[in-house]
């Protein structure tokens, strides 16, 4: 299996732009995670899917952040307009089981430069 | 409020075993001990977990406590592609919620 695949790898945008990141989850997993990291807050949970439905989106962390899962195979993550403060390294996971012992794996994440 | 503490940095030697510890002395009684390292520049992976039994795997052995108020890591052959920060995070069965704290900052030296 490839694993959880995230695209872009680097992405560099001026503010107010919009930005999209994708990501493939692992054939057959039905649960998918974003998080945002940077130095000032680790790792942070932004949204949860289940089924393809958004469960928690707590973390979003405002209006301008948007998440959709179309389907099981596809998910992005949408930041509109873009802000340097959303400059991060933004990851996406996926599980197997939603719930016991449910092992997450992550992407290899894209890293967005906000200028 | 951090469910675990961990020391932020060690460093070991090439070929030896690593000991990773963690604190977890408010865990409950349905919430599991998982560890996460993350590579320099990679996402974060999956190592291990366990409930109150010692685990292994072809990566690591989780051993805890029988009080399970804290647990150890162990690479038991550390090499240079272990350096890492390592994540130590309780959580319920039944919970999605992976809760990152600061981690320990694991450096293999040869």
């Amino acid at each position: 299996d490839a694993g959880v695949i995230q695209s872009p790898r680097h992405e560099v945008t001026e503010m107010g732009q919009e930005v999209t990141l994708r990501c493939k989850p692992i054939s057959g997993h039905n649960s998918l995670f974003w998080y945002r990291q940077t130095m000032m807050r680790g790792l942070e949970l932004l949204i949860y899917f289940n089924n393809n439905v958004p469960i928690d989106d707590s973390g979003m962390p405002e209006d301008r952040f948007s998440a959709k899962m179309p389907n099981a195979s596809f998910s992005t993550l949408k930041i509109q307009p873009s802000e340097p403060r959303d400059s991060a390294v933004y990851f996406c996971a996926s599980s197997l089981r939603d719930g016991l012992e449910n092992e997450q794996y992550f992407g290899p994440g894209t890293r967005l430069t906000v200028t | 409020d951090a469910k675990t503490t961990q020391p932020p940095s060690m460093d070991c030697a090439e070929g030896r075993a690593a000991n990773l510890p963690c604190n977890h002395s408010t865990i409950s009684g349905n919430e599991y001990v998982y560890w996460y390292r993350q590579i320099h520049s990679q996402g974060p992976q999956y190592i291990i977990h366990g409930l109150k039994n010692n685990e292994t795997n072809e990566m690591a052995s989780l051993i805890i406590t029988e009080d399970r108020k804290s647990s150890t890591l162990i690479l038991p052959h550390a090499t240079l592609r272990d350096t890492a920060v390592y994540y130590c995070i309780v959580r319920a069965g039944d919970d999605y919620k992976l809760s990152f704290g600061a981690g320990t900052t694991v450096t293999v030296r040869a």
